[in-house]
């Protein structure tokens, strides 16, 4: 039992570069989410999808798509990265929406040059 | 206002000493609350959670929530130098709009 697992563990990326970072849960939550984590700022949450097939924006959405591929997997796009987006991000599952725990994933730190 | 608040710390406690973290929250209609420990470098991980008025107990760990004064409380009893972590208070919205608001942290450094 993994839990959440996130795929990269680290990565660098240019400005106007673009990535898909990977998010994968095996404890049959129907929620996930991504958050970035920045110092002195906490966590933001980015987007969340509620369940299977629906996907919302939280409060720092601009710059990022998201697709909920299917109930485990839920992945974050950087169109066009942006050193602003320099950052570590996390995502998280729960059983319902908010709620309820979350487990994060071990995240992601991302250097936008 | 922020929404939650919390001292970032560091808050520096003596090895054996009782730990005491504090978070105070604007959204009057919030029903539950949860407390989170992040170590450096790793993700946060669920200490305690609380939905009641009052004290919740689980082994060294005892969370205190008062509703009418906005504050929920952790403390934590026999310090340990591997309780040293920042500590995220986080408080669901009550509202229509599904969002979970994290404190910034309290930093806890236990002394051996």
């Amino acid at each position: 039992n993994a839990g959440v697992t996130q795929t990269p563990k680290f990565q660098v990326l240019k400005t106007g570069q673009s990535m898909t970072l990977q998010c994968a849960q095996d404890m049959n939550h129907n929620s996930m989410y991504w958050y970035r984590q920045d110092p002195g700022m906490g966590l933001r949450l980015i987007y969340y999808s509620a369940s299977e097939g629906t996907t919302d924006k939280g409060e720092v959405p601009n710059g990022y798509n998201v697709s909920r591929l299917n109930k485990r997997e839920f992945s974050l796009r950087l169109e066009s990265a942006a050193p602003s987006q320099t950052s570590v991000y996390f995502c998280a599952s729960s059983e319902v929406l908010v709620t309820d725990t979350q487990y994060f994933g071990p995240g992601t730190r991302l250097t936008v040059l | 206002q922020k929404e939650v608040e919390q001292n970032s710390g560091p808050l520096s406690v003596p090895e054996g000493a009782i730990a005491s973290l504090n978070c105070t929250y604007s959204d009057r209609g919030s029903q539950s609350f949860f407390w989170y420990r992040q170590y450096s470098g790793k993700s946060p991980e669920l200490i305690m959670s609380i939905y009641s008025n009052g004290d919740k107990e689980d082994g060294r760990f005892t969370a205190q929530l008062n509703k009418a004064s906005q504050y929920v409380s952790l403390l934590i009893r026999d310090s340990q130098p591997s309780d040293s972590a920042t500590y995220l208070c986080a408080v669901p919205h009550s509202g229509g709009y599904q969002k979970v608001t994290f404190g910034t942290g309290t930093k806890l450094q236990v002394i051996p």
